[in-house]
C-alpha cells in the first residue's frame, strides 16, 4: 500500500553508537517531518523538509541531522546517541500544508542504553 | 506561535457512556486545519478529522461526533455510547494554511489518554 515505510520498526542502541532512521514516502509529497513522542507528551517536531535539498529545525533538533537527496527519502540521524533520545519516532509527509492531510509511519521505537 | 491544549490527562469511563474530550487551540493565522488522531495501544496514529477554520459546522460520524467553536478556539470530540475499543490516547493537533516559516507543520496537544470499562 502506498503510504510513509519507517525502518526499522524497533532498535537498542549504546550510549554513543549512531544509527540512521529511515524514512521513505511513495506519495509525490513535497513536504516531509520527523517528530519524536515521549511517554505522556505529544509529539514534537524534530526537522521538516518542504522539497529535495531543502531541510530545516523544527522544535527539538539538537542531537539530530536530516538530508533530503531525493522527494521520497528524508532519513533521520542520530550521531551520538544519548539516552534522553529513548522515543518513539514518527515520519510524516503531506502535500503542502493541511489542506491535504497528513500521512504517518507506524514508527520507530528507540531505546539507548 | 501555535499551541494546542488538551488539559484532560486520563479520562475513565464506563462503557456505553458518553464522554468529551477537550481541546483548545492558539493560532495568529487566519486560515488553519485542526486535527483529530487516535493511538491505539499498538501505537500507531489513526487520523479521525480535519476541519479548517472557515468551516464552524459541527460534524457526527457514527458514534464520534466534533465541536469546532472558533469563539472560544476549541475543537472538541465527543463519543457517544463509548466502546472499550475506543481506550487509546486522542491528540488534538493544528497545522497553519500557509508555507510560511513554522506555521504548515502539526502541532500537538500532549494527548489524552481515554480508558473505557467493560
Amino acid at each position: 500500500n502506498a503510504g510513509v515505510t519507517q525502518t526499522p520498526k524497533f532498535r537498542i542502541l549504546k550510549i554513543g553508537q549512531s544509527m540512521t532512521l529511515q524514512c521513505a514516502q511513495d506519495m509525490n509529497h513535497n513536504y516531509m517531518y520527523w517528530y519524536r513522542q515521549d511517554p505522556g507528551m505529544g509529539l514534537k517536531l524534530i526537522y521538516y523538509s518542504v522539497g529535495a535539498g531543502i531541510t530545516d529545525k523544527g522544535e527539538v533538533p539538537n542531537g539530530y541531522n536530516v538530508s533530503r537527496s531525493t522527494t521520497e527519502d528524508f532519513p533521520l540521524r542520530l550521531e551520538l546517541a544519548a539516552p534522553s533520545q529513548t522515543s518513539v519516532y514518527f515520519c510524516a509527509s503531506s502535500y503542502a500544508t493541511g489542506i491535504h492531510g497528513y500521512t504517518f509511519g507506524s514508527g520507530t521505537r528507540l531505546t539507548v542504553v | 506561535a501555535q499551541k494546542v491544549t488538551q488539559a484532560q490527562t486520563e479520562i475513565s469511563v464506563v462503557e456505553k457512556e458518553d464522554v468529551t474530550l477537550d481541546c483548545v487551540y492558539e493560532t495568529r493565522d487566519t486560515t488553519y486545519y485542526l486535527f483529530w488522531y487516535k493511538q491505539p495501544p499498538s501505537g500507531e496514529l489513526v487520523f479521525l478529522i480535519r476541519r479548517n477554520s472557515f468551516d464552524e459546522q459541527n460534524e457526527i460520524s457514527g458514534r464520534y461526533s466534533w465541536n469546532f467553536q472558533k469563539s472560544t478556539s476549541s475543537f472538541n470530540f465527543t463519543i457517544t455510547a463509548s466502546q472499550v475499543v475506543d481506550s487509546a490516547v486522542y491528540f488534538c493537533a493544528l497545522s497553519g494554511a500557509y508555507s510560511g516559516a513554522g506555521s504548515y507543520q502539526l502541532t500537538f496537544g500532549k494527548g489524552t489518554k481515554l480508558s473505557v470499562i467493560p
